[in-house]
């Protein structure tokens, strides 16, 4: 069975570092991208990025690159979300996501990662 | 950048209705697009891929039409458990992005 699972919940001050994470199992996690996408509070779906974890290739939203890192250790099948500074605005939901086989969109979602920052 | 807009932004219907939910380009993508659903304090969930292929599990009401810029959403009959809110999504170019959404609720 194919599963995303992040890390959990995290309450931030603005300035402070986090990395956050999306484990991927039931596939081969090297074959497919996998991306990273923001849900501010009521808001819609905003893509940030991708990367492959084959050979690390990744692609970022103009509107979110530089503000954000994306990252991939496929020795543990596990890919990331990095800020170095964050602000109050980053305050929103996270997921990741699988981008499927042959042209199939994203079907597998991370059940989310909450991130508050707040002072 | 591929910008999308989706429409209508909020739409209210009643249980059995049909309802249609259009989602247009700035520049053609083939038929690289999907289509997610998304209930309060849950994941989006994929419904339809490549303009009008249906995931796996996904009930037959849902279908999708469409290719190049111009694009639409069906639900045949709709069920209680469908009022949730719609994203559609391009996948064609990157930056990959979603549409700004379109709410269904209950009339």
């Amino acid at each position: 069975e194919v599963q995303l699972v992040q890390s959990g919940a995290e309450v931030k001050k603005p300035g402070e570092s986090l990395k956050i994470s999306c484990k991927g199992s039931g596939y081969s996690f090297t074959s497919y991208w996998i991306g990273w996408v923001r849900q501010m509070p009521g808001k819609g779906l905003e893509w940030m990025g991708i990367i492959y974890p084959g050979d690390s290739d990744t692609r970022y939203s103009p509107s979110f690159q530089g503000q954000v890192t994306i990252s991939a250790d496929k020795s543990i099948s596990t890919a990331y979300l990095q800020w170095s500074s964050l602000k109050a605005s980053d305050t929103a939901m996270y997921y990741c996501a699988r981008q499927g086989p042959n042209s199939s969109g994203s079907d597998y979602w991370g059940q989310g990662t909450l991130v508050t920052v707040s002072s | 950048v591929i910008w999308m807009t989706q429409s209508p932004s909020l739409l209210s219907a009643s249980t059995g209705d049909r309802v249609t939910i259009s989602c247009r380009m700035s520049q053609g993508i083939s038929s690289y697009l999907a289509w997610y659903q998304q209930k309060p304090g849950k994941a989006p969930e994929l419904l339809i891929y490549a303009a009008s292929t249906l995931q796996s599990g996904v009930p037959s009401r849902f279908s999708g039409s469409g290719s190049g810029t111009d694009f639409t959403l069906t639900i045949s009959c709709l069920q209680s458990e469908d009022f949730a809110t719609y994203y559609c999504q391009q996948y064609y170019s990157f930056p990959f992005t979603f549409g700004p959404g379109t709410k269904v609720d209950i009339k």
